[in-house]
């Protein structure tokens, strides 16, 4: 069946440092994939997204690299900084236009 | 410009009762989302809206759920015969267009409690 799961439940890093938050998928008919980023009490927010066809997107501070091969995917967050502190999903969308999301990752910038 | 709003933020209802959510999607978005979020999940989908009809309702639980968008912009999540396993955040997005690969934008919920 189709998931998006994440490796690690809670990450704890010091302002600053670089953010690496990893999630795995097990359809590969995945053809686009996407990262929200969730404050509490407040909807998922859009951070960035990818392609099947690409390895790597840059945006400002962020970076997303896909890995078909083993379907891996991951979020890296530079320079991370105390308004950073939320929870990151994992989501893809197939063939239909529904998103799949993972169970999230807690990220916890310490000051 | 405004995003994605939903009202109420907040409905607590006793177990039996029938509830409606709105969802005002962003002006000019055709694609309209319906997810539900329980505590310490990510979001799981329940229908999808391409303008008035609903194109994928495959997440709905049960018939206890229907979702309409009469002049397609804004929606209205119905549950009947509400149970406490229904409390939920419910979240609504919205896309410009119906490719899979245009960004789903999200309002901030509403988060339903059943007694």
């Amino acid at each position: 069946g189709e998931s998006v799961g994440l490796h690690l439940p809670t990450l704890s890093v010091q302002e600053g440092d670089n953010s690496i938050i990893n999630c795995a998928y097990s359809n590969s008919a995945s053809d686009y994939f996407i990262w929200y980023k969730q404050e509490s009490g407040k909807g998922p927010q859009f951070i960035i997204d990818i392609r099947s066809n690409m390895d790597k997107r840059q945006g400002q501070r962020v970076t997303v690299l896909l890995n078909k091969t083993v379907k891996h995917l991951s979020l890296q967050i530079a320079a991370t900084q105390p308004g950073d502190s939320a929870v990151y999903f994992c989501a893809r969308s197939g063939a239909t236009n529904k998103l799949i999301f993972g169970t999230g990752t807690l990220l916890a910038v310490q000051p | 410009g405004a995003g994605v709003s939903q009202t109420p933020s907040n409905k607590v209802t006793e177990k039996g009762k029938y509830v409606e959510l709105r969802c005002d999607p962003i002006s000019g978005h055709t694609a309209l989302y319906w997810y539900r979020q329980s505590l310490g999940q990510g979001p799981e989908f329940l229908i999808y809206f391409q303008g008035t009809g609903a194109a994928d309702d495959s997440g709905l639980p049960n018939d206890r759920f229907f979702a309409v968008r009469p002049e397609g912009s804004v929606s209205t999540l119905k549950i009947q015969r509400t149970e406490r396993g229904d409390s939920a955040v419910y979240l609504c997005a919205s896309s410009l267009t119906y490719s899979n690969t245009d960004t789903q934008y999200f309002g901030p919920g509403t988060r339903l409690t059943v007694l």
